[in-house]
């Protein structure tokens, strides 16, 4: 099945040690969404690329910054991670044209910062 | 995107119909109103979108009445596996990047 993939599903860090989280898609879209969910909060969009395209929100921390080598392969660094950086991180897709407003997200990686 | 207000929480019981109602009093005429579900640690998850009037689908229904300043989200006989927070969007396609923004959500608790 077509789908968006997230590794790890959890991962644990030290406070400071730059980490790396990872989506990858068997969709073919062209648009791929970082978001940061704490908890019991909605999702904050953080950037998204339009093919290579980077756009990053007003608001998202320089901490935060993105890779998209090709179609299928997104990356979401955190230089440097605080406590306050402590979140569930969504990738999500969508296809130009496609529904309005449908996006497909993966399962999240929860991230821990000790 | 419209700015909506939906309940924060809610709890019903397993095979009651739940009705989650948002209101988007600055609707504009091209937007679509747009629902989303999210299990615990799961991502979100389109439902259902409509324009006006009725949309009916495998997993709800969606009221829109003729002003669209509110929705009506509609599940029937919920059960234990419904308990998740549901968001409402209102919004046109802005740019070919098709950005969203969540709301706070409504947390439903469906109890046995």
């Amino acid at each position: 099945d077509a789908m968006v993939i997230q590794n790890p599903r959890y991962q644990v860090t030290q406070f400071g040690k730059p980490v790396t989280l990872s989506c990858s898609q068997t969709l073919n879209h062209n648009v791929m969404y970082w978001y940061q969910q704490k908890s019991s909060q909605a999702p904050k969009l953080l950037f998204h690329y339009y093919d290579k395209d980077f756009n990053n929100e007003a608001d998202t921390p320089d901490n935060f910054q993105s890779r998209r080598p090709n179609t299928s392969f997104c990356f979401l660094d955190i230089r440097s991670p605080g406590l306050g950086d402590a979140a569930m991180y969504l990738c999500a897709t969508s296809i130009p044209g496609g529904r309005l407003h449908e996006q497909f997200f993966g399962p999240g990686t929860r991230l821990t910062v000790l | 995107l419209a700015k909506t207000t939906q309940p924060i929480s809610m709890d019903s019981y397993e095979g009651q119909e739940v009705n989650i109602t948002c209101s988007h009093n600055n609707i504009a005429t091209n937007d679509y109103i747009t629902w989303y579900q999210q299990f615990p640690s799961q991502g979100p998850r389109f439902i259902i979108q409509g324009y006006k009037t009725k949309v009916t689908n495998e997993v709800a229904s969606l009221f829109i009445p003729a002003d669209r300043k509110s929705s009506t989200l509609s599940l029937p006989r919920v059960s234990l596996s419904d308990t998740a927070v549901y968001y409402c969007l209102v919004g046109d396609r802005k740019n070919r990047d098709d950005k969203i923004i969540f709301g706070k959500g409504t947390r439903l608790h469906i109890l046995p």
